[in-house]
């Protein structure tokens, strides 16, 4: 399997502007995680889905922030508008339900506002 | 409201030494804890799974042990390498079904 696959790796985009980060998870992973890390805050968890269905949002930070997994391969978080205090890297990560949850991570995107 | 600890922050210690990483957590019930290392610019890599049954797993050179009891895991590394130098962190899991929750990692530099 390839893995979590993660686009784009990179994105620098200006103040305003509308992102989309995309996430591919492991075939047969059923959950699938949106990460933010910073510095300042560490790893912060935004936003989880089981089986297509968002879970927890708990960690969006603003309505500007919104995610979809319109199917069990494929999922989006877009920020719109975009502001310098949104660059980070974002993960996406999957695992499966049960008990051997091993959770695995993509290889993230690096995002700048400016 | 779980939180998870991870001391101490930041570790060096000479190639081929053998260490010992720590995690401690609020809550006991837990029901697995997964340990991952980061290198800088990178994801994370899983590298351990304990369930809350058990007391120890074991990877190469890593082993990890969990006391769900008093609410801490360790991870020891034997022969550290330059290689190993990365960012180790800690995460419990409440549920099958449930997130995880972190810890701020220690940094670990192996030096030659």
């Amino acid at each position: 399997d390839a893995g979590v696959i993660q686009s784009p790796r990179h994105e620098v985009t200006e103040m305003g502007q509308e992102v989309t980060l995309r996430c591919k998870p492991i075939s047969g992973h059923d959950y699938l995680f949106w990460y933010r890390q910073t510095m300042m805050r560490g790893l912060e968890l935004l936003i989880y889905f089981n089986n297509n269905v968002p879970i927890d949002d708990s960690g969006m930070p603003e309505d500007r922030f919104s995610a979809k997994m319109p199917n069990a391969s494929f999922s989006t978080l877009k920020i719109q508008p975009s502001e310098p205090r949104d660059s980070a890297v974002y993960f996406c990560a999957s695992n499966r339900g049960g008990s051997y949850n091993e959770q695995f991570f993509g290889p993230g995107t690096r995002l700048t506002v400016l | 409201k779980q939180e998870v600890t991870q001391i101490p922050a930041a570790l060096s210690v000479p190639e081929g030494e053998n260490l010992v990483l720590n995690c401690s957590f609020t809550d006991s019930a837990i029901y697995n804890l997964q340990w991952f290392r980061q290198d800088p610019g990178k994801g994370l890599t899983s590298l351990l799974l304990i369930q809350s049954s058990q007391r120890e797993q074991t990877s190469g050179r890593l082993n990890a042990s969990l006391d769900k009891s008093s609410g801490r895991s360790t991870l020891y590394i034997a022969a550290s390498q330059p290689g190993d130098s990365a960012t180790y962190l800690c995460a419990v899991r409440g549920g099958t079904a449930s997130k995880l929750t972190f810890g701020t990692g220690t940094r670990l530099q192996v030096t030659l």
